[in-house]
């Protein structure tokens, strides 16, 4: 069965500060998606991104960055310098079949 | 926005009641997905239609059931209301399916009293 662990359930942080959300995951296929997604105080849940099972390039983008290290099962992602903004709850997932599997999300708290 | 759109944006109702959850996928989306978000159970699949047809089930109560209409638009049914339905529901769309990037529309946040 798929898996998605994110064990940090709130992170602090003071705006600035660089700070990592870690994910987990579990699959028995050798083909599979991961994907982030940000969900804030509003509510919708907005696509950040995908990577697939193959590629382990780090991605960067603006103050976001993703390392996918498939020999540990992660995909961690982290904001550089943190605005109060980024405030929100991020999710982790995995693509199933038509589906995904998500963690249970880490709340971020980013304080002027 | 992400184009999906997601009707109505709040309900309440009672339990027992039946109430019915609107979704109108992404321009050229042919799949749609329901989702429910709970405190106890976090984001969970529901149920998958692509271009109509029934593709994935998930952990969907029988007491809930969805459909895709020509026009594309889905419709998620929720009869014999619980006070444990109450809970945020999501669509998302996506082009095909499979691992395509889903779309989510803002959701339904559902309140049975």
């Amino acid at each position: 069965a798929q898996k998605v662990t994110q064990a940090q359930t709130e992170i602090s942080v003071v705006e600035k500060e660089d700070v990592t959300l870690d994910c987990v995951y579990e699959t028995r296929d050798t083909t599979y998606y991961l994907f982030w997604y940000k969900q804030p105080p509003s509510g919708e849940l907005v696509f950040l991104i995908r990577r697939n099972s193959f590629d382990e390039q780090n991605e960067i983008s603006g103050r976001y960055s993703w390392n996918f290290q498939k020999s540990t099962s992660s995909f961690n992602f982290t904001i550089t310098a943190s605005q109060v903004v980024d405030s929100a709850v991020y999710f982790c997932a995995l693509s199933g079949l038509n589906k995904l599997v998500f963690g249970a999300g880490t709340i971020l708290r980013v304080k002027s | 926005d992400s184009g999906v759109t997601q009707t109505p944006k709040h309900l309440i109702t009672a339990t027992g009641q039946r109430v019915t959850l609107r979704c109108s996928p992404r321009s050229g989306d042919l799949s749609v997905y329901w989702y429910q978000q709970s405190l106890d159970q976090g984001l969970q699949f529901l149920i998958q239609y692509y271009n109509g047809e029934e593709r994935a089930k998930g952990n969907i109560l029988e007491r809930f059931s969805a459909q895709q209409f020509p026009d594309l638009h889905s419709e998620l049914n929720l009869s014999s209301l619980e006070l444990g339905d109450s809970a945020l529901y999501f669509c998302a769309s996506s082009f095909r399916g499979g691992s395509d990037i889903q779309y989510f529309g803002a959701g339904t946040r559902l309140s049975v009293l």
